[in-house]
């Protein structure tokens, strides 16, 4: 069964400043797509990024990017120039191709911005 | 236009009742997901349905039953609620059932047993 891993159950960054939060997972697929899901007090679940694992180049949407490390089993989320209003639980989810589609989750980071 | 939403958005009961969330989705997605949400904000997955087909159960206690009316509504029924039950509770949908398809959160219900 696959694992997501996040080792870092707080983080804190002063604002405008970047942040990196860890996540591994393990699975013996050798395709799945990894997620980076924001959760802030008002409940929702917001999808932040994805990365499939067929592709080496490490995706980005504006401010935020991965580095996506597929031998380690690594899938890092950076979060440049930080706003306060990213303040929020970043959750990292795994989920695999094969069979039917499910959000394997990690345990949660929650992020807090200083201004 | 909300794409997927949850009625209640709160709930609170007793021990030993028999309570329904709702779940309905306009985003004409083909699957449909419930997800639980502990105290200690781990989510995990508990059911799917594929155009109301259960595709997906994940060792959930029989207490809990989903029932698919239709590809749009995908609905959790607890029976005999227990403590631990409380949670929040959250549906998705998805335009397939494999391969890549984003999920698409609710809002989550808050489920509180007394």
């Amino acid at each position: 069964a696959q694992t997501v891993t996040q080792s870092q159950p707080e983080m804190s960054v002063q604002e405008a400043e970047t942040v990196t939060l860890s996540c591994t997972y393990d699975t013996s697929e050798s395709d799945y797509y990894l997620f980076w899901y924001k959760q802030p007090p008002s409940r929702q679940m917001i999808l932040v990024i994805r990365q499939e694992a067929y592709k080496q180049q490490n995706a980005t949407e504006n401010r935020f990017s991965v580095n996506f490390q597929k031998a380690a089993k690594s899938f890092s989320l950076k979060i440049s120039d930080s706003q306060l209003g990213d303040a929020a639980m970043y959750f990292c989810a795994y989920s695999g191709i094969q069979g039917a589609q499910k959000l394997v989750f990690g345990q949660g980071t929650r992020l807090t911005i200083n201004p | 236009d909300t794409a997927v939403s949850q009625t209640p958005k709160y709930l609170v009961t007793q021990m030993g009742n028999d309570k329904s969330i709702k779940c309905e989705q306009n985003l004409g997605h083909d699957t449909m997901y419930w997800y639980k949400q502990d105290s200690k904000k781990f989510l995990k997955i508990m059911f799917s349905y594929n155009n109301k087909e259960l595709i997906i159960n994940e060792t959930v206690p029989n207490r809990f039953s989903p029932k698919s009316p239709d590809k749009a509504h995908l609905n959790l029924h607890i029976n005999s609620l227990e403590l631990g039950d409380s949670a929040v509770y959250f549906c998705a949908s998805s335009p397939k059932s494999f391969g890549y398809n984003e999920q698409f959160f609710g809002p989550g219900t808050r489920l509180t047993v007394l």
